[in-house]
């Protein structure tokens, strides 16, 4: 049992570039999500998703799109990479529900230059 | 929206002391608070949780008290040892989708041995 995998581990990236991280979890949770971890600010959420085709905006969504065509997968796009999106990202999931534990994945952290 | 505030924002400690950190959240209308731990490196982990119509929890060392009328929570960790050392957050939410957690900015613990 895999839990949240994300890829890749490390990214270096230059302004105005694009990419995207990948989050997949085989806990068939309804719902995923994606945070930013900042020094001094916690975790911030980006964007989450309650189901396949479901998606919505978090606290700090801009400059990010998501998509979930599987329970799988919820793929995070950069669209084009400025420094201020330097950061850890961790892909989250969890069953629906109050209380249902939140599984985080082991992170990636994304420089941009 | 909801706004977590987590103090203090470093915490040291002497091995077998206790330790407490305390938030206070924004919206009356949340009901779940989580506290997790994150080693350095590491993913967040979740230690311990709360739900609004609970007044206290406990677990071995841990435990966390919740005041709904002043909207605050507290983690409190006794007899202290080493590997306690770690970033610890509290985050708070609220509806269904209760894993739509806001998080506060994060305590530093430092267990001197």
């Amino acid at each position: 049992n895999a839990g949240v995998t994300q890829t890749p581990k490390f990214q270096v990236l230059k302004t105005g570039q694009s990419m995207t991280l990948q989050c997949a979890q085989d806990m068939n949770h309804e719902y995923m999500s994606w945070y930013r971890q900042d020094p001094g600010m916690g975790l911030r959420l980006i964007h989450y998703s309650v189901g396949a085709g479901i998606t919505d905006q978090g606290e700090v969504p801009n400059g990010y799109n998501v998509s979930r065509s599987t329970t799988e997968d919820f793929p995070l796009r950069l669209l084009s990479a400025a420094p201020s999106q330097t950061s850890v990202y961790f892909c989250a999931s969890s069953s629906r529900g109050l209380g249902s534990p939140l599984h985080f994945g082991n992170g990636t952290r994304l420089t941009v230059t | 929206g909801e706004n977590v505030e987590q103090h203090p924002s470093t915490l040291s400690v002497q091995e077998g002391d206790s330790a407490v950190i305390k938030c206070t959240y924004s919206d009356s209308a949340s009901n779940y608070f989580p506290w997790y731990k994150q080693e350095l490196g590491k993913r967040p982990q979740l230690i311990i949780d709360i739900r609004s119509n609970v007044g206290e929890k406990k677990d071995q060392r841990i435990a966390v008290t919740l005041n709904k009328t002043a909207k605050h929570f507290s983690l409190h960790i006794t007899e202290t040892q080493p590997e306690d050392s770690a970033v610890y957050f509290c985050a708070a939410s609220r509806g269904e989708y209760g894993n739509k957690l806001v998080f506060g900015a994060g305590t530093i613990l430092r267990v001197k041995s």
